[in-house]
């Protein structure tokens, strides 16, 4: 199991606000590391949403932000929309771990 | 435009062997962080390897021994020679590249990926 731990689902109507957290510790997030989120579709290539905690690459609405403190982060998505189902994962780096790079456990956005 | 396009993967035996390619278009392999990163089965993603633009390579634990990370600069391809598979390596290889944000202490973030190519190992 991963060191950074989502929730395995969220779901919201179309519309709605969801938010995905990112529960890490003090050897990932709480050493100031920052978190990265991205999307994806199971076949297709994953699609970075958020890097450095809260910003957004060109290309990406701002229906999407990012945030961070202390040991999480999270991402929201406001004005939820059908093509935001997907699985999202959060992204950083663990000290007490010999893997540079950890992904979250993975939440699954359902939209109702 | 920044393209990545994985092959190699297919059915192999357990303790057999596997190279990966990741063909990059719109941007120099050799001047970029470029990784391997995995998603088994109803699981979630795994970092696997990445090589750096000076050429220093990192594996994550359950793969160290087994895989090498690679690049062919005239080729522009990143690769992954997988040796003494396992069933648990069984899963869609995606190739990423890498950026910096901040400090160099900070961890790469990935900005470009390859729709994948899936390795199964089973008999």
């Amino acid at each position: 199991q991963s060191v950074l731990t989502q929730p395995p689902s969220v779901s919201g109507a179309p519309g709605q606000r969801v938010t995905i957290s990112c529960t890490g510790s003090s050897s990932n997030i709480g050493a100031s590391y920052d978190v990265h989120w991205y999307q994806h579709l199971p076949g297709t290539a994953p699609k970075l949403l958020i890097y450095g905690n809260s910003n957004r690459p060109s290309g990406v609405p701002d229906r999407f932000s990012g945030s961070k403190s202390g040991t999480s982060a999270s991402l929201a998505i406001t004005g939820l929309q059908a093509d935001d189902e997907a699985d999202y994962y959060c992204q950083s780096y663990d000290s007490s771990l010999n893997a540079f790079y950890v992904f979250g456990t993975g939440t699954k956005v359902t939209v109702l | 435009e920044v393209q990545l396009v994985e092959s190699g993967g297919g059915l192999i035996q357990p303790g057999g062997s596997l190279r990966l390619s990741c063909a990059a278009s719109g941007f120099t392999v050799s001047s970029n962080y470029m990784s391997w990163v995995r998603q088994a089965p109803g699981k979630g993603l795994e970092w696997v390897s990445i090589i750096y633009s000076g050429g220093s390579t990192y594996y994550a634990d359950s793969v160290k021994g087994r895989f090498t990370i690679s690049r062919d600069n005239s080729k522009n391809t990143l690769y992954l020679q997988m040796n003494s598979l396992r069933a648990e390596d069984t899963a869609v290889y995606y190739c990423a590249r890498g950026l910096r944000f901040g400090e160099p202490r900070q961890p790469l973030y990935f900005d470009y990926w390859g729709q994948g190519t899936l390795v199964t190992v089973s008999s």
